[in-house]
């Protein structure tokens, strides 16, 4: 399957922590993205990262990318209860429009 | 103003039965896109559509037919519907396809149950 994998499946953590997720994928990429999901609702773009960049940040997000690794990891510093959410990321490779994604890291943050 | 929807929001339906999932995105994106979402939550492409013009095909069974009216729409016809269809579909677009392909805009789901 060329499905990646997340780490860990499921999260629980106290409001105020640092929530941290972990992607692999398994082929040569374009770029990486991250995605979150609300229970019930549709994706919603976090961030992208090139295969050239190795950190990127966004306001409470850093994500890194280890190309020879393959992997990249999401970092959520001061989690709120709002953050709440699965939390998938998506690789796209060169010339293909198609993203293929993890299966996705379940986040619970509890006030 | 939503930016991709897509009708309905739920379908329950029998098994054998023809039903379709319309989407409409208002971003002015050149790529429309469905994906599957199964009751273990992998979120997989079906469907790739680029100005009307179909681009990815994911071995999806012909039961299902994407039509792409103009680039503003992709509906999502299924026929003989089978249990293992039941599955949250999404529709997604993005404004470029090829080497520029980037964030992917997602609609709210159609939640398809079929029994």
């Amino acid at each position: 399957s060329q499905q990646g994998e997340e780490d860990p499946q499921a999260l629980s953590i106290q409001e105020g922590e640092n929530a941290t997720m972990n992607c692999s994928y398994k082929t040569s990429i374009n770029n990486l993205q991250w995605y979150r999901q609300n229970s019930g609702r549709g994706l919603v773009h976090l961030i992208l990262i090139r295969s050239n960049e190795r950190e990127k940040h966004s306001g409470r997000l850093r994500v890194t990318l280890d190309t020879s690794k393959k992997s990249s990891s999401l970092l959520i510093t001061a989690s709120r209860a709002a953050d709440t959410a699965s939390y998938f990321c998506a690789t796209s490779r060169y010339n293909t429009d198609k993203l293929i994604f993890g299966t996705g890291t379940r986040l619970q943050v509890f006030p | 103003d939503t930016a991709v929807s897509q009708t309905p929001k739920y379908l329950v339906t029998q098994m054998g039965n023809d039903k379709s999932i319309k989407c409409e995105q208002n971003l002015g994106h050149d790529t429309m896109y469905w994906y599957k979402q199964d009751s273990k939550k992998f979120l997989k492409i079906m469907f790739s559509y680029n100005n009307k013009e179909l681009i990815i095909n994911e071995t999806v069974p012909n039961r299902f037919s994407p039509k792409s009216p103009d680039k503003a729409h992709l509906n999502l016809h299924i026929n003989s519907l089978e249990l293992g269809d039941s599955a949250v579909y999404f529709c997604a677009s993005s404004q470029a396809s090829g080497p520029l392909a980037e964030t992917q805009y997602f609609g709210p789901g159609t939640r398809l149950l079929v029994l």
